[in-house]
Order: C-alpha cells, then sequence, then structure tokens
C-alpha cells in the first residue's frame, strides 16, 4: 500500500455544524501532515505529527482541531468554520520528518465549503 | 526568507510538443526539491525527488535537472499528452524540514 486515503473526498457543512477530515496510511510513515489549500494557490502547512505528537501548528485557529490517534491515523476536527475556511484539505505523510528527503506523499485531499 | 519561484505561470503547447519549466531557490541549506504534477481539486503527485548531489532525474516523459549552485532547476516534459493538463509545483526543503512551495506552473495541453 503506497497511498495516503482522505475521507470523504467532498464535504459541505454549516457554520454550527460539527464534522471530521480522516487520513490513513499504511507505509509506517512517522510524520503526517495537514495542508490547507485555496485556488490557484500553494498548500498552507497547517499541522505536523511527528511519532503520532504534535511538532508543529502554525497558528491555525482553534476551530481546527487535529487528532492523532495511532501512527496510521490523523484526524482534522472542524467547529464553527466560516465560509473563507473554505478549501481543498490535504494530508501527506512521510517516513520521517520532511527535511530527510525521505518519500513525501500526499492524499487526494477533502474538497471543504462551509455554508 | 526561503523563496521558490516558478515560471512561466501559465504556458499553453499542442499535443506532442515539449517544453520546460523553471524553478529557482533561495532555500538554505538545501536538502531536497521535488516536483509534483497536481490536477484540480486532487492532492499532488511526486514527479521526481532530487537531493544535492543528483543533477538529473527522468521519470517516463518527465525530465527534471538540478543545478545545486545557482540554485534551478527545471521540468522537462516530452511529447505533451493531453492528460498532462495540470499544475506543476516545485517543493524545496532545506534544514528546516519544512517544504518550502513555489505558486506552480499551470499548463494547458490542446489537442
Amino acid at each position: 500500500d503506497t497511498e495516503v486515503t482522505q475521507t470523504p473526498k467532498h464535504l459541505v457543512m454549516g457554520m454550527t455544524n460539527k464534522k471530521s477530515l480522516k487520513c490513513e496510511q499504511h507505509m509506517g510513515h512517522r510524520a503526517m501532515y495537514w495542508y490547507k489549500q485555496k485556488a490557484k494557490k500553494p498548500p498552507e502547512l497547517m499541522f505536523v505529527y511527528s511519532y503520532e505528537k504534535l511538532s508543529i501548528n502554525e497558528s491555525v485557529p482553534s476551530r481546527f482541531s487535529p487528532e492523532c490517534p495511532n501512527s496510521s491515523l490523523l484526524n482534522l476536527h472542524l467547529h464553527a468554520l466560516q465560509p473563507e475556511d473554505s478549501a481543498l484539505y490535504l494530508c501527506a505523510s512521510s517516513q520521517e520528518l520532511a527535511g530527510t528527503g525521505y518519500g513525501y506523499t500526499f492524499g487526494s485531499g477533502t474538497r471543504l465549503t462551509v455554508v | 526568507k526561503n523563496q521558490v519561484e516558478q515560471s512561466p505561470q501559465s504556458l499553453i503547447i499542442l499535443e506532442g510538443k515539449n517544453c520546460t519549466l523553471q524553478c529557482n531557490y533561495t532555500v538554505s541549506p538545501f536538502s531536497n526539491l521535488r516536483w509534483y504534477k497536481q490536477d484540480t481539486g486532487r492532492g499532488p503527485v511526486s514527479l521526481t525527488i532530487m537531493t544535492f548531489s543528483e543533477n538529473t532525474k527522468s521519470n517516463g516523459r518527465y525530465t527534471a535537472t538540478l543545478d545545486a549552485d545557482t540554485k534551478q532547476s527545471s521540468l522537462h516534459i516530452t511529447a505533451s499528452q493531453l492528460s498532462d493538463s495540470a499544475s506543476y509545483i516545485c517543493v524545496v526543503t532545506g534544514g528546516s524540514y519544512i517544504p518550502t512551495f513555489g505558486r506552480g506552473t499551470s499548463l494547458i495541453v490542446h489537442p
């Protein structure tokens, strides 16, 4: 298995809803990442987990809450989002943190629309 | 500040033609450089990865070059196909292990 699987592929939620994005990999990668990408812009790093511990939080609002239950799973819990949070949310994983050059694999993304 | 600049911003070519995309970076120290292909609304897919000691790497019709002295990379696409229409992103990682993304080149291949 050489994939990063993200679910759901599409999500529409109201500003008062609570939802979660899921990311799963079975490549034995120990670093996992959440990115946010707006149209025609490069991905922006949100969170980094290394060995299931949160390593980096790029000043993301608290309405986004990451969780790494085990080495294969990464969740992003969403609550009280704003319409400007609508974007493509990408999960990625790598064998170790990215600077070492070990394979860096992206999922297909979740297209989130906040109404 | 670490930066990755890509050119051109967009490119339109005819099917079957070749093209070359450019990437200049200021990331230092340098660890690796990756080229990704991203279809609209999808996640980026890795094409090549190069470290300091590598100056060329191929993946089918895609050939990437790296000049670590001038901090430049290129991605050459041979015999373009309609399915090559996508955004091509250059990503450079340095000592901080946080990748720096270029803004991408949008390639459109016309029949």
